[in-house]
């Protein structure tokens, strides 16, 4: 099946772990992006890539990285400089830049990221 | 700076009653995309509607329709016969372009549909 999928489903970072959260999509999308979201807060754009090694930071970037080297995939790392990291995260993807209708976000299943 | 606002936190309606969602929006921008998306306790988002902002006429999905007001920057949800199923929270969308095509969400609605 097509999609895109985002693992684990659960995550803990104990103090001063970085730990990686994976993001893998199989429709061919160009864009992929990375979405914090707590409560009462909707969803808070944290970095984006457009092409493969190419990559921009969004809202709340800090704390976090991230790659983009294969087309596939865009694993964020949060770090230990993210001093509250309990939080739900999206992986999100679409085909790119062109301003099209197509140009839709789909989105992943999500990561739970707790702090022990 | 674009924002995106949604004024009622949470709403509770009947099963097959009909239900608005509200939403308003600021930006410069003349070309632009709208979208609401909903997030049912699975938490997965999934899209209900879009909407791009040169089309006057308002977009429709079955159930679904939007009342678009560009003048007044308006975007409101309307789910018509609602189901146990529309139970969610549903987010307010808006895509900008510069410098690249990103989407910034309202804050959310949790829209609850009494048995």
């Amino acid at each position: 099946d097509g999609g895109i999928t985002q693992s684990p489903k659960y995550l803990f970072r104990k103090e001063g772990q970085n730990v990686t959260l994976s993001c893998e999509q199989n429709l061919n999308h160009d864009a992929m992006y990375w979405y914090r979201q707590d409560p009462g807060q909707g969803l808070r754009l944290i970095y984006y890539s457009q092409i493969v090694n190419d990559f921009q930071k969004g809202d709340i970037a800090e704390g976090y990285s991230v790659s983009r080297e294969k087309k596939e995939s865009f694993p964020l790392t949060v770090t230990s400089a993210q001093k509250n990291p309990t939080a739900f995260y999206l992986c999100a993807s679409s085909i790119g830049q062109r301003e099209t209708p197509k140009n839709i976000q789909y989105f992943g299943a999500g990561t739970r990221l707790s702090v022990l | 700076a674009q924002t995106v606002t949604q004024s009622q936190p949470e709403m509770s309606v009947q099963e097959a009653e009909t239900v608005t969602l509200s939403c308003t929006y600021d930006t410069s921008e003349n070309n632009y995309y709208l979208f609401w998306y909903k997030q049912p306790p699975s938490r997965q988002m999934i899209l209900v509607i879009r909407q791009e902002a040169y089309k006057q006429q308002n977009a429709t999905e079955n159930r679904f329709s939007v009342n678009f007001q560009k003048a007044a920057k308006s975007f409101s949800l309307k789910i018509s016969d609602s189901q146990l199923g529309d139970t969610a929270m549903y987010f307010c969308a808006f895509m900008k372009h510069s410098p690249h095509a990103t989407i910034i969400f309202g804050k959310g609605t949790r829209l609850h549909i009494l048995p």
